[in-house]
Parts: structure tokens; sequence; C-alpha cells
């Protein structure tokens, strides 16, 4: 294991709903990503927190909002997904002042109904 | 911004033979070029990376070798075995401390035949 959790594995949901991603890493990094892994499709970077400050949204759709409450921790909640929202949603983190390395978690499968 | 272009997209092999897999990138400016292998339902986890000051290394079976002018890089696996199948992933930045985005590949199905 690299350190990085994500939860729910599996995640099925309507287009009304309203759900959360959750990351975590024990990896004491400070910078961590939300990618999203769609079939033959490069991964695409979504969001990127460091310190807790949002630096980066790769012109993501309001329907997906991030949270970072503290350096271990990362959230994405969902609202009024489409079903082209389907995909597997990575977490990943790095170490701010060192190289990029990033360690992903296992992801979310997302089926949005 | 970084653009990366890997080919092939899908590459079957015979147990024992070689794999080459080939990335292009268009930011000179790149300096950190990392891959990720991602077995069927898992993570995508670090192989190998390589830095701009070196052109090639290796561990063990797998190497990268980076030619900077022409910006490409290359990942080969020699004496491919089935455990080897997996979508692999090229990718290329800026490293150092800092906010820098990787950009990745589309991937490269390896398939290991045995």
């Amino acid at each position: 294991e690299t350190g990085v959790t994500q939860t729910p594995r599996h995640l099925v949901m309507g287009m009304t709903n309203k759900k959360s991603l959750k990351c975590e890493q024990h990896l004491g990094h400070n910078a961590m990503y939300w990618y999203k892994q769609s079939a033959k499709k490069p991964l695409e970077l979504m969001f990127v927190y460091n310190f807790k400050e949002q630096t980066e949204n790769n012109s993501v759709p309001s329907r997906f909002s991030p949270e970072c409450p503290n350096s271990s921790h990362l959230f994405l909640h969902l609202h009024t997904l489409q079903p082209e929202d389907s995909a597997l949603y990575l977490c990943a983190s790095r170490d701010f002042e060192g190289a990029n390395i990033q360690y992903f978690g296992a992801g979310t499968r997302l089926s949005v109904l | 911004g970084e653009n990366v272009e890997q080919h092939p997209s899908t590459l079957s092999v015979q147990e024992g033979d070689s794999a080459v897999i080939k990335c292009t990138y268009s930011d000179s400016a790149s300096n950190y070029f990392p891959w990720y292998k991602q077995e069927l339902g898992k993570r995508p986890q670090l192989i190998i990376d390589i830095r701009s000051n070196v052109g090639e290394k290796k561990d063990q079976r797998i190497a990268v070798t980076l030619n900077k002018t022409a910006k490409h890089f290359s990942l080969h696996i020699t004496e491919t075995q089935p455990e080897d199948s997996a979508v692999y992933f090229c990718a290329a930045s800026f490293s150092g401390a800092g906010s820098y985005q990787l950009t990745f590949g589309k991937g490269t199905k390896l398939s290991v035949i045995p």
C-alpha cells in the first residue's frame, strides 16, 4: 500500500443525488490531487491543493466541489452529476518540497445512472 | 502547456520477449519523466523515473531512455513475464519545490502472452 486511502471504492448514484468521495494520505505530504480516469483517455487533472490551498482548477464543472480541511484529507463533493461523469476518480499526494513523485490511491469507481 | 504523446496504445508480446513503449513531449522545460504501471482494478504505481540530467536508467528488467534533443523517452522491459501485463503511463513535468503538474500520456495496454 502506498499510504493513500480512498473511500468508497465503488459508488453508484443517480443524477439528482449528492455524494462525497474521500481521500486520506498517511505519508506526511502537503500537496494533494484529484484526477479523473476515463477509458481511452489520459489521466485528467481536476484539482490541486498545496498546504490546504487550492492552486489548480482545470476547468472542472461546478457540480464537482473539492474540499481540503487539512493536508492529510481531501474530499470531492458531487451533486447533479451526468452519466458522462462516470469514471475512476483517483487521488494522489506528494511532498510539496520534494520531487514531483505522486503517490496514488486505489480510486473510486463512480457510476452515474 | 505540456503535451505528451504515447505509442503504441496496445502491445502484445510473447513471454520472454522485450517490450518498448515510446513517449514524446512538447515542453523543453520538462525535466522529470516518470512511468506508472496500473494493473487491472489497481492504483497507478511508479515503476521508474528519469531526470533530464541522465540519458538512461535501469532497474532490473526495466530501463528508461531519454533523448532531450528529440524530446522523447522510452520504457524498455526485457524478459517479459505475465505479471508485466498492465497499462503503462508515461508522464512529463518540471520537477522541484512548488506546484507542478504531471502531464500523462494516454497509456499503453501491454499483454504478455504465456
